[in-house]
């Protein structure tokens, strides 16, 4: 099993840019969740899909940000235009039934940075 | 709400030294509990989890974690540190249909 897999690891935009970022969940995982993490407000959950319906989108930060899940093997977190404040690291993880009983696995991240 | 404190935002053992990172949570019922760990520029990696039977679980890399209801606690033990073990590490809690909520981490650092 090769894992969560997020695409690209490193990106750096300027201001206003728009920036997707790409994530392709262990197979027969039902929950995808994208997190931010930074120094400052530690891992925020952002958006919580289940059998890729959005659930929770309560931690978008605004209109800026929007995610996807199109299938249940692909999701994508879009930040459309991009502002310095965007810099920090996003995670996607997924589990199963939610991962209340089994964790969630987490990918390596998305290095974001906007200049 | 759910919540998470782990009081310490950073702590420093020698290595061979013992080990107990604190998480202090809040949860209305019986909680599902978590540590996580994270090397520099990685994601995080699940070391153990509780949520049920007996309250010392063991996990990855010789962690062990004890869950105490009536200390709303659930503390990461390991007897012998080794420098590899230096990373940030995460509690958290989830039940019902409420997905996980983070501590704000514990920096290990792990002196010669």
């Amino acid at each position: 099993d090769a894992g969560v897999i997020q695409s690209p690891r490193h990106e750096v935009t300027e201001m206003g840019q728009e920036v997707t970022l790409r994530c392709k969940p262990i197979s027969g995982h039902n929950s995808l969740f994208w997190y931010r993490q930074t120094m400052m407000r530690g891992l925020e959950l952002l958006i919580y899909f289940n059998n890729n319906v959005p659930i929770d989108d309560s931690g978008m930060p605004e209109d800026r940000f929007s995610a996807k899940m199109p299938n249940a093997s692909f999701s994508t977190l879009k930040i459309q235009p991009s502002e310095p404040r965007d810099s920090a690291v996003y995670f996607c993880a997924s589990s199963v039934g939610g991962g209340r009983s089994y964790g969630y696995t987490f990918g390596s991240g998305t290095r974001l940075t906007v200049v | 709400a759910q919540s998470v404190t782990q009081p310490d935002i950073h702590i420093t053992v020698s290595e061979g030294a013992s080990l107990e990172l604190r998480c202090n949570y809040s949860y209305g019922a019986t909680p599902y509990l978590f540590w996580y760990v994270q090397s520099p520029g990685q994601g995080l990696q699940l070391l153990l989890k509780y949520f049920s039977g007996d309250t010392l679980v063991q996990g990855i890399k010789g962690f062990e974690a004890e869950f105490k209801r009536s200390q709303s606690s659930f503390n990461l033990r390991k007897p012998s540190v080794h420098w590899s073990d230096a990373a940030e590490y995460f509690c958290a809690v989830g039940g019902g249909y409420s997905t996980l909520t983070f501590g704000k981490g514990t920096m290990l650092l792990v002196s010669p």
